[in-house]
């Protein structure tokens, strides 16, 4: 099994461009899960799925959106992208909510 | 609000010398408290979950205890292959299913 998978590990925007990070599991997981992560700071929760065609925001989804048309693939899209998106993105897989997340190896993201 | 606060910060010990990091919390409610461990560059690796004040559970020379206010990350004769950044995150009811993460103790081991 390769887990969770995330690409691209790193990328460069500039403000006002768009992109999509993306994630696959193959795990069979049902929940999903997007986190951002900044220096010094704990992971915070983007959006969050519980199973395909499910979506919903977790503590800071505004400039991003995401969908889950699979199982396997929960991508993140950034519109319109600003200095302040500059972070870690990690996804993330359980089997329920109650059980441990496993996470992806992340995306490095600056927008310039 | 949840809040989860871990101490401290950053830990420097050598190889062998025993230490504990703490992850203090407030929820109306714990469901579950989470350990990960983080290596530079990479994703959480997850350690433990403990669900209630009283728990323990071990891996290796790590041993996760739980209170009804902390939890402990024991770490015993350490080795430098142990230096990595310890999260900490708990998951309360009706939190939308979320985790609140700790900002970690980054824990470095000297040969």
């Amino acid at each position: 099994n390769a887990g969770v998978t995330q690409t691209p590990k790193f990328r460069i925007l500039k403000i006002g461009q768009s992109m999509t990070l993306q994630c696959t599991q193959d795990m069979n997981h049902n929940y999903m899960y997007w986190y951002r992560q900044d220096p010094g700071m704990g992971l915070k929760l983007i959006y969050y799925s519980v199973g395909a065609g499910i979506t919903d925001k977790g503590e800071v989804p505004n400039g991003y959106n995401v969908s889950r048309s699979t199982t396997e693939d929960f991508p993140l899209r950034l519109e319109l992208a600003a200095p302040s998106q500059t972070s870690v993105y990690f996804c993330a897989s359980s089997q329920t909510f109650q059980y441990e997340q496993y996470f992806g190896p992340g995306t490095r993201l600056t927008v310039t | 609000e949840d809040q989860v606060t871990q101490s401290p910060e950053a830990l420097r010990l050598q190889e062998g010398e025993s230490s504990s990091l703490n992850c203090s919390y407030t929820v109306s409610g714990l469901r579950g408290l989470f350990w990960y461990r983080q290596d530079p560059g990479k994703g959480p690796e997850f350690l433990f979950t403990l669900y209630s004040a009283g728990e323990e559970k071990e891996k290796e020379r790590l041993k996760a205890t739980l209170t009804k206010k902390e939890s402990f990350l024991h770490i015993t004769a350490p080795k430098p292959e142990d230096s990595a950044t310890y999260l900490c995150a708990v998951q309360a009811p009706g939190s939308a299913r979320q985790l609140t993460f700790g900002s970690g103790t980054q824990l470095t081991v000297l040969p």
